[in-house]
């Protein structure tokens, strides 16, 4: 695989409660990226960062937190964590979005988190 | 408002057959993605497209780009029972560098 590992994989937490799902990537890529999954939506953006201590909000961050302390480690916190937040999170790296090789993503293998 | 509309959401399909999934997007972009997810798995980037008249081709699959139009089509050729997954394309609005903006998805089913 690519280098990127989200954890935990599968997580069931009661309303109300903050979690937090780590995404850590060996690849030394400077963006990464924070996508929730829900059926009909594809994926939406929830935060990224574009460097250590740089962050910023997606399309559908109210909720949620991020942190990045390193390059290699991604952290997701649901501060108070809601039914609504039921879903398929995904973390992406990329390189470089504007490189000339395409800026691909890579994704991780996802977490599942439901809220009761 | 960004917008990235796949059609069809859902396609059935015998094996054998060709079929095309288009994707429409709203903003002026010359980069865009298609992805590959199977069932409970993550996403596979399958091409990059990366200015106007681009086209990509790998086994069965075939990617164009048409800026212009705002168009991009996945051409399925003699489609397997393999290629059953959902498909994704994804464009970088040119306001934006980091963010893409991703279609729904198309859920392709392949019968043998």
């Amino acid at each position: 695989d690519a280098g990127i590992t989200q954890s935990p994989r599968h997580k069931v937490t009661e309303t109300g409660t903050p979690v937090t799902l780590r995404c850590h990537q060996t690849e030394n890529h400077r963006y990464m990226y924070w996508y929730r999954q829900d059926p009909g939506h594809g994926l939406r953006l929830i935060h990224y960062s574009y460097g250590v201590k740089d962050t910023d909000k997606g399309e559908v961050s109210d909720g949620y937190s991020v942190s990045r302390s390193k390059t290699e480690d991604f952290l997701l916190t649901l501060e108070s964590a809601t039914s609504s937040q039921t879903s398929v999170y995904f973390c992406a790296i990329s390189e470089s979005i504007i490189s000339g090789q395409g800026g691909g993503y890579t994704f991780g293998s996802g977490t599942r988190l439901t809220v009761v | 408002e960004l917008k990235v509309e796949q059609n069809p959401l859902f396609l059935s399909m015998q094996e054998g057959k060709n079929y095309t999934i288009y994707c429409n997007y709203s903003t002026t972009s010359d980069r865009l993605y298609w992805y590959r997810q199977d069932p409970g798995k993550s996403l596979e980037s399958l091409f990059v497209l990366l200015s106007n008249g681009a086209v990509k081709q790998e086994g069965r699959l075939m990617a164009s780009l048409d800026t212009k139009a705002r168009l991009s089509t996945l051409h399925i050729t003699a489609a397997v029972h393999d290629l059953s997954a959902t498909y994704f394309c994804a464009v970088v609005p040119m306001d934006s560098n980091y963010q893409l903006i991703w279609g729904a998805g198309t859920k392709l089913i392949i019968k043998p």
